[in-house]
């Protein structure tokens, strides 16, 4: 079954270093997502992709992150200047078309210290 | 600003029972409706979805209810297994919207 696959799974970084979060969505998917969890809360959407831009992004998803596709399967996120409250699980996600089903990574844990 | 919003945060269901998870929403404008299951250390898992034309959907041992005039859905597991234990998420989206708005799950424990 295919399946959306994130690395690394865990990455610990110190405050203010930057970081590159990466995803192999499913291949016949266009539309790539990056949501994340904090501890104990729900999960956060960040950022939907389509055509090679952003089509939206949440009020978290500020001037320090970014989401690329630098070629035709990789999407990454890249924070610049990590923070204290960065730290979370990041899930990258994709979905073939505009609305249904969205298919998850197993997330990458992040930890700023 | 909750618009989804799931009150239980844990549930203990004896094996073989009803497993009964509740959600309530408050954006009007929400009309696609999924659940999504989540074990630890791994990414959420779509289970089942209803559109806000439908009162019912099921599949297999998962039935949704979407009560659109109350803003509530909830899920049905019957019979309830070991495996089903694990956080429950539902997430709701608008029309013209792909962002899914998450709530903030319920753990569902099955008592064997």
């Amino acid at each position: 079954e295919p399946e959306v696959t994130q690395t690394p799974s865990h990455q610990v970084t110190q405050m203010g270093q930057e970081v590159i979060l990466r995803c192999v969505p499913i291949s016949n998917h266009l539309y790539f997502y990056w949501y994340r969890q904090i501890l104990g809360q729900k999960v956060e959407f960040l950022v939907s992709f389509y055509n090679n831009e952003i089509s939206e992004k949440s009020e978290i998803f500020d001037d320090q992150f970014s989401v690329e596709r630098p070629d035709g399967s990789n999407f990454t996120l890249k924070i610049r200047s990590t923070k204290l409250e960065d730290s979370a699980m990041y899930f990258c996600a994709s979905r073939e078309g505009f609305t249904g089903e969205l298919f998850f990574g197993e997330g990458s844990r992040l930890t700023v210290l | 600003d909750q618009q989804v919003k799931q009150n239980s945060p844990s549930l203990s269901v004896q094996e073989g029972r009803i497993s009964i998870l509740n959600c309530d929403y408050t954006n009007s404008m929400f009309d696609y409706f999924l659940w999504y299951k989540k074990y630890p250390a791994e990414g959420p898992t779509f289970l089942i979805s209803i559109s806000s034309i439908k009162d019912k959907n099921e599949d297999g041992r998962f039935t949704v209810f979407l009560n659109k005039s109350a803003k509530h859905l909830s899920l049905h597991i019957v019979p309830s297994q070991p495996g089903d234990s694990a956080v429950y998420f539902c997430a709701a989206s608008s029309f013209g919207n792909e962002k899914l708005t998450f709530g903030t799950g319920t753990r569902l424990t099955i008592i064997p």
